[in-house]
């Protein structure tokens, strides 16, 4: 039982590059997130997908582009990579996502430098 | 603006004591609280969660305290065990929403101590 499954686990991209973040979780959520993990700033939501067939953008969505492509998977796609969006980024799930108590299972990140 | 605050970047305790995380809020609307611990290279796993109907929720080693008037909560961990050396973060959030509405701290990093 893997849980949540982040791909790659670091990757180096030169401005304006493009690339994919994939996501793949195993315990039937219905619900997936992707957040950015910054020096001296708790997690921030970039967008989220309550249920298969529908996103909706979090608190820093700008730059970012999501695909919902089934129950189990849910990519970030950065178009035009800048070096604000150096960061951690992390794929989560939950049960649902319009409760308090569903608490949320992060995969292991994926540590995205652009220079 | 942070609405959650963990104003002690790191902490440090010897094995066996307590140790007492802190986390404080700026937003009165929050009404639910959780703890969630992080290993180096791995993703935040749930700790332990506490709803503002409680000032008290107990899970093994791991209680977390609500004091609604201060806008504060506090992580316990009774006895500190090496495996505890993580970073903690707070998060809040707010009744009729979830976690599409949920503010993280920016984290604690305990070490205990052998």
């Amino acid at each position: 039982n893997a849980g949540v499954t982040q791909t790659p686990k670091f990757q180096v991209l030169k401005t304006g590059q493009s690339m994919t973040l994939q996501c793949a979780q195993d315990m039937n959520h219905n619900s997936m997130y992707w957040y950015r993990q910054d020096p001296g700033m708790g997690l921030r939501l970039i967008y989220y997908s309550a249920s298969e067939g529908t996103t909706d953008k979090g608190e820093v969505p700008n730059g970012y582009n999501v695909s919902r492509l089934n129950k189990r998977e849910f990519s970030l796609r950065l178009e035009s990579a800048a070096p604000s969006q150096t960061s951690v980024y992390f794929c989560a799930s939950s049960p649902r996502v319009y409760s308090n108590n569903s608490p949320l299972h992060f995969g292991n990140g994926t540590r995205l430098t652009v220079t | 603006d942070q609405q959650v605050k963990q104003n002690s970047p790191s902490l440090s305790v010897q094995e066996g004591r307590i140790s007492i995380l802190n986390c404080d809020y700026t937003n009165s609307m929050f009404d639910y609280f959780l703890w969630y611990k992080k290993y180096p290279a791995e993703g935040p796993t749930f700790l332990i969660s506490i709803s503002s109907i409680k000032d008290k929720n107990e899970d093994g080693r791991f209680t977390v305290f609500l004091n609604k008037s201060a806008k504060h909560l506090s992580l316990h961990i009774v006895p500190s065990q090496p495996g505890d050396s993580a970073v903690y973060f707070c998060a809040a959030s707010r009744s009729n929403f979830g976690n599409e509405k949920l503010t993280f701290g920016t984290g604690t990093r305990l070490t205990i101590i052998p």
